[in-house]
């Protein structure tokens, strides 16, 4: 049973950073993109970011280039979201969700499984 | 960026059939996918690359893609449908529809 579980959400002031985290289970982790996606509070589903299998090809949305950085873990099934220099436009849910494709990038790829969210929220 | 239009709000009466729409130019030639997101909820997969049914859903829920609109049909709907619908597709980078809520009457 593919699992994705997220830690990491919190309260942070706003030019402040944080660390989410997304350990996965079940499936080949290495072998697949894994994707973060927020939702601010009453709004719909943005893409933020792409880390693929092997870690060294990533991509990021314009909103968040240069600030936030993703990485991964392929020993320990993880993938990390390092959010930094954070905004009150940056307070959202935070899911972290997995590629279904097995390789690289793929233009018929989608998002097959999704974290439980971790909650952001950037004030002063 | 490539932009998707959704409806915000779609009714439909218990038992009757729902559409939701997703428009973009030329949203044919693309892998369009769509999710489920229930009430504090994470999202959930339904319909993947157009037309094809994830697991676990019912045959009552269908998609197509064609021209520059893409499309969720959910017949005989039920309470338990209600829900934001996304649709998802790549255009250089990932893009999701603004969302629709349906509401079963």
């Amino acid at each position: 049973e593919v699992q994705l579980l997220q830690s990491g959400g919190d309260l942070v002031t706003p030019g402040g950073s944080l660390r989410l985290s997304c350990e996965a289970s079940g499936f080949t982790f290495s072998s697949h993109a894994m994707n973060w996606v927020r939702q601010a509070p009453g709004k719909g589903l943005e893409w933020v970011s792409v880390i693929y299998g092997g870690g060294s090809s990533t991509a990021y949305a314009e909103s968040v280039k240069g600030r936030f950085t993703v990485s991964r873990d392929n020993s320990r099934n993880a993938v990390y979201l390092q959010l930094s220099r954070l905004t009150t436009e940056d307070t959202a849910v935070y899911y972290c969700a997995k590629g279904w494709f097995s390789g690289g990038w793929y233009i018929g790829d989608y998002f097959d499984y999704w974290g439980q969210g971790s909650l952001v929220i950037v004030s002063a | 960026s490539f932009d998707l239009t959704q409806p915000p709000s779609v009714s439909v009466a218990l038992g009757q059939t729902a559409t939701i729409t997703c428009a973009g130019d030329n949203i044919g030639s693309k892998n369009v996918h769509w999710y489920q997101q229930k009430s504090g909820q994470a999202p959930v997969l339904v319909i993947y690359r157009d037309n094809h049914r994830a697991a676990g859903v019912p045959e009552r829920v269908s998609g197509s893609n064609s021209g520059n609109t893409a499309s969720l049909t959910i017949a005989g709907a039920q309470a338990g449908d209600e829900a934001d619908y996304y649709c998802h597709v790549w255009g250089d980078t990932w893009v999701f529809g603004g969302g629709t809520k349906l509401t079963v009457l």
